[in-house]
């Protein structure tokens, strides 16, 4: 059974850093990665996916990136501001399945 | 706007109280699901649809119905609420693509919090 993790589960940073998250997963078989935004109150919002061919997307100040064989990805913020103040989760989906499998996902907070 | 419409946004009731939560689309998307939400246990799916008629049971599907009359609408139905059913439902929707298909990202609403007593 799919398992997704995500460290750290809480991060505070100062605005302007530059700050990676992590998300890492037990199978490898996965058909994407897809990672969200959740604001408290809010649903969530599809920040990027990466189809399993790919190696990375990038939109904006964000940079995600796949490394299928060894169970990894990662989602960089470049410029931290402190707007991008939510909870990030990455959700992976096996092949042949439309479900979504979500890590617990990283609370981020930028402080101005 | 494309978007995808929940409602209630929230809701307390009490057990046996039969409820539905309704869901719809915009987007013209084929595929729709239903997550909820826990906490230290993250989102599992419900149930999901393929398209018009076409449902099937998710990870927890239990004490929960489901139907798809229409391509935009999704509702979920929880016949006899028990108060292990509170929590934070999504409803979700994507288009689907050929073969194992779905390389389309899941657009979310903006979830209901149900709260049943």
């Amino acid at each position: 059974k799919q398992e997704v993790t995500q460290i750290p589960a809480a991060l505070s940073v100062p605005e302007g850093e530059n700050l990676v998250l992590n998300c890492s997963f037990t199978d490898s078989a996965i058909y994407n990665l897809q990672w969200f935004r959740q604001d408290p109150g809010k649903g969530l919002t599809s920040l990027l996916l990466i189809q399993s061919s790919q190696r990375e997307q990038t939109s904006g100040r964000l940079n995600a990136s796949l490394d299928k064989s060894s169970g990894r990805s990662t989602l960089y913020i470049a410029a931290s501001q402190p707007g991008d103040s939510a909870t990030y989760l990455c959700a992976v989906r096996q092949g042949g399945r439309r479900a979504l499998t979500f890590g617990s996902g990283t609370r981020l907070q930028v402080q101005p | 706007e494309a978007q995808v419409t929940q409602n209630p946004r929230y809701l307390i009731t009490v057990t046996g109280k039969k409820l539905t939560v309704t869901c719809s689309q915009n987007m013209n998307h084929e595929y729709m699901s239903w997550y909820r939400q826990d906490p230290g246990l993250g989102l599992r799916q419900i149930y999901y649809s393929m398209n018009v008629e076409v449902t099937d049971k998710g990870d927890v599907p239990e004490g929960y119905k489901v139907s798809r009359k229409e391509k935009r609408n999704f509702p979920l139905i929880l016949e006899s609420p028990s108060p292990n059913q509170t929590s934070l439902y999504f409803c979700a929707s994507s288009f689907s693509s050929a073969g194992q298909g779905g390389g389309q990202p899941q657009h979310f609403g903006d979830g209901t919090r149900l709260s049943i007593l």
